[in-house]
């Protein structure tokens, strides 16, 4: 089974500061996704961003970007221009994808991000 | 928009009692998943199915088993419940022709068996 490593388990950061959050995983795997998730506190779980392992280009959504390091294994995620609404569990997690569908992902322990005002 | 929802929100039992959690989607996604959220061990997988009928064990299927009869609809079932089974449950699904690998989570159901 693949295992997904988060240190870091809480972060604090200013508003309109800039936090990154790290991420390893531990795969034989030449193609497979990546994906940030996020859970504001009481609030359900949504996709941040995600990265195929076989594009180079690191993926950007807004303020979100990654840092996708394939040979370290290595997919850190930073969060430019902090908002409050920006405070929340964010998950690492990794999946290969099978062509039978059942994707199946595994999650990092989590980080915790409080942004401050 | 994807929707995902969860019979409650909040639920309490005593141990023995045989738990239902449901959770229903109305894409028709052919994957659904159960998962147990605890502090510091993030998400760990249950159960899944990616087909009606069809299901598969997670990491920690102990305790648990799981009934898709209809393909928007995926329960959770605690044969009887006891105090390491509290803790918070997702539900996800994903599927479709579009960003089929993405996962959509429901809100959650916290649990506590007392």
């Amino acid at each position: 089974a693949q295992t997904v490593t988060q240190s870091q388990p809480e972060m604090s950061v200013q508003e309109a500061e800039t936090v990154t959050l790290s991420c390893t995983y531990d795969t034989s795997e030449s193609n497979y996704y990546l994906f940030w998730y996020k859970q504001p506190p009481s609030r359900q779980m949504i996709l941040v961003i995600r990265q195929e392992a076989y594009k180079q280009q690191n993926a950007t959504e807004n303020r979100f970007s990654v840092n996708f390091q394939k040979a370290a294994k290595s997919f850190s995620l930073k969060i430019s221009d902090s908002q409050l609404g920006d405070t929340a569990m964010y998950f690492c997690a990794f999946m290969k994808p099978l062509f039978s569908g059942n994707n199946r992902l595994a999650f990092g322990k989590g980080n915790q991000v409080v942004v401050i005002p | 928009d994807v929707k995902v929802t969860q019979s409650s929100r909040y639920l309490v039992k005593r141990t023995g009692e045989k738990v239902f959690l449901e959770c229903v989607q109305d894409m028709d996604h052919e994957n659904m998943f159960w998962y147990r959220q605890d502090p510091g061990l993030g998400l760990r997988l249950i159960y899944f199915s990616y087909d009606v009928k069809m299901k598969e064990k997670g990491d920690i299927p102990e305790g648990y088993s799981v009934s898709r009869e209809k393909k928007e609809r995926f329960s959770l079932i605690l044969e009887s419940a006891s105090t390491n089974q509290t803790s918070m449950y997702l539900c996800a699904s994903s599927g479709g022709r579009r960003n089929s690998y993405e996962q959509y989570f429901g809100p959650g159901t916290r649990l506590t068996v007392t």
